[in-house]
């Protein structure tokens, strides 16, 4: 199966700030999604991109399927960003959503 | 409406002890998924339910018994689980017309703790 790699693991932001998380994929994919986990453990869609690009307010994300990365964009960060963001993808036949390890954001006031 | 429900939110359990977790969802979804997740860990998928029948068990251990009654409830039957068992179980659903291509929307969760 694929793998799938986010980096940083790891970030500490101050509210305000803008960040980029990346993910990359070992192989090509044909469904890609962005998740937040808040910290109740809740999963909440943020996009589905295979390719191209994607805004939702401060939130946009790009995938560039033919060198197999995707990249998060987080601006303006509040405190309410703090969480777990996962990319997760799904590749050839089969029906399975492999995820990465996740990037651990905390948003400062 | 994107909402799917699982209950209970939380559960704990003995060894010995049969429970059940249920999820719903009544967007007319015919995907449904349960997965695992491990404290610190991102979740893991156990089983997929494709238009009420299983198409994928990712060689879950039989403690763990899924069942689709029908196309908008997903069980999980627990029996003789084992302390390693604790995990937040999630559950998902997807249109399933086309599911390599399709988002997963995921339910709150189910907070186990086997003692």
């Amino acid at each position: 199966g694929i793998q799938v790699e986010q980096s940083p693991p790891d970030l500490i932001l101050q509210e305000g700030a803008n960040s980029t998380l990346r993910c990359n994929f070992s192989d090509s994919v044909n469904n890609l999604q962005w998740f937040h986990q808040n910290p109740w453990g809740q999963l909440i869609n943020l996009f589905y991109i295979p390719s191209g690009t994607k805004q939702n307010g401060r939130l946009s994300a790009t995938t560039v399927a033919t060198e197999r990365y995707s990249l998060l964009y987080i601006s303006s960060s509040q405190t309410t960003d703090s969480g777990v963001y996962f990319c997760a993808g799904m590749s050839g036949g089969y029906n399975k959503l492999i995820f990465g390890a996740g990037t651990r954001l905390a948003v400062h006031p | 409406d994107t909402e799917v429900t699982q209950t209970p939110k939380h559960l704990v359990m003995g060894m010995t002890n049969k429970k059940s977790l249920k999820c719903e969802q009544h967007m007319g979804h015919r995907a449904m998924y349960w997965y695992k997740q491990k404290a610190k860990k991102p979740p893991e998928l156990m089983f997929v339910y494709s238009y009420e029948k299983l198409s994928i068990n990712e060689s879950v251990p039989s403690r763990f018994s899924p069942e689709c009654p029908n196309s908008s409830l997903l069980n999980l039957h627990l029996h003789a689980l084992q302390p390693e068992d604790s995990a937040l179980y999630l559950c998902a659903s997807s249109p399933g017309a086309r599911t390599l291509q399709e988002t997963q929307y995921f339910g709150p969760g189910t907070r186990l703790l086997v003692l």
